[in-house]
């Protein structure tokens, strides 16, 4: 079946630091999301696009639909412990009706 | 309080043993979905459903039923679970006009011996 690309699949990153994260993939899709779950708990979303180019930010979140279509990306600035769990992305192809595909995650991971 | 509920959160069973698991929503929403969670793979979409009688199936429908009755509910059913039915089961609700905007559940984790 089609398949998102999401990458990196971990991270370790220092409190402060600014975390960069995305998803790819070889066909083309109108809508991408991106969504983060805590431990035990279900999926959240965190910003939608419906643009090609769109870039929108949430608080310290920003992400941005791929000029080609293909890609999109998620940076979280200045990362705080509570962004620590996993990130989804997750996107609408072009040529389907109300499914979504699913990247695998990355997850966050803050170094003591 | 807008929220999707599951229930159970947790379910041990044995292969065979038809059970399900009950979702609700108290938004309105007309569009609602079943996923299935593992590791590594993400989520996938087991069935879903624009509105009141209306479903259709998702990537992975195998050994799973659905039902839609009434708007606010989206039960999951499994005939007969097997093993491979192990999983993290999440159920989510959208708007129609906006579906893939989806507001999940708490999560079931469904153990078949």
């Amino acid at each position: 079946g089609q398949q998102l690309n999401q990458s990196p699949q971990s991270m370790f990153i220092q409190e402060g630091e600014d975390v960069s994260m995305n998803c790819t993939s070889s066909s083309i899709f109108n809508t991408w999301l991106w969504y983060k779950q805590d431990p035990g708990e279900g999926p959240v979303l965190l910003i939608a696009l419906y643009k090609a180019g769109e870039l929108t930010s949430n608080g310290r979140l920003t992400a941005q639909f791929g000029i080609t279509r293909k890609d999109s990306f998620l940076n979280i600035s200045a990362s705080i412990p509570s962004d620590v769990g996993i990130y989804f992305c997750a996107g609408q192809l072009e040529d389907s009706n109300y499914q979504l595909i699913w990247g695998a995650g990355t997850k966050l991971i803050i170094k003591p | 309080e807008a929220q999707v509920t599951q229930n159970p959160r947790y379910l041990i069973t044995v292969t065979g043993k038809k059970l399900t698991v009950t979702c609700s929503q108290n938004m309105n929403h007309e569009y609602m979905s079943w996923y299935r969670q593992d590791p590594g793979l993400g989520l996938r979409q087991i069935y879903y459903s624009m509105n009141v009688e209306v479903t259709d199936k998702g990537d992975v429908p195998e050994g799973y039923k659905v039902s839609r009755k009434e708007k606010r509910n989206f039960p999951l059913i499994l005939e007969s679970p097997s093993p491979n039915q192990t999983s993290l089961y999440f159920c989510a609700s959208g708007l129609t006009g906006l579906p893939y905007e989806q507001y999940f559940g708490p999560g079931t984790r469904l153990t078949v011996t």
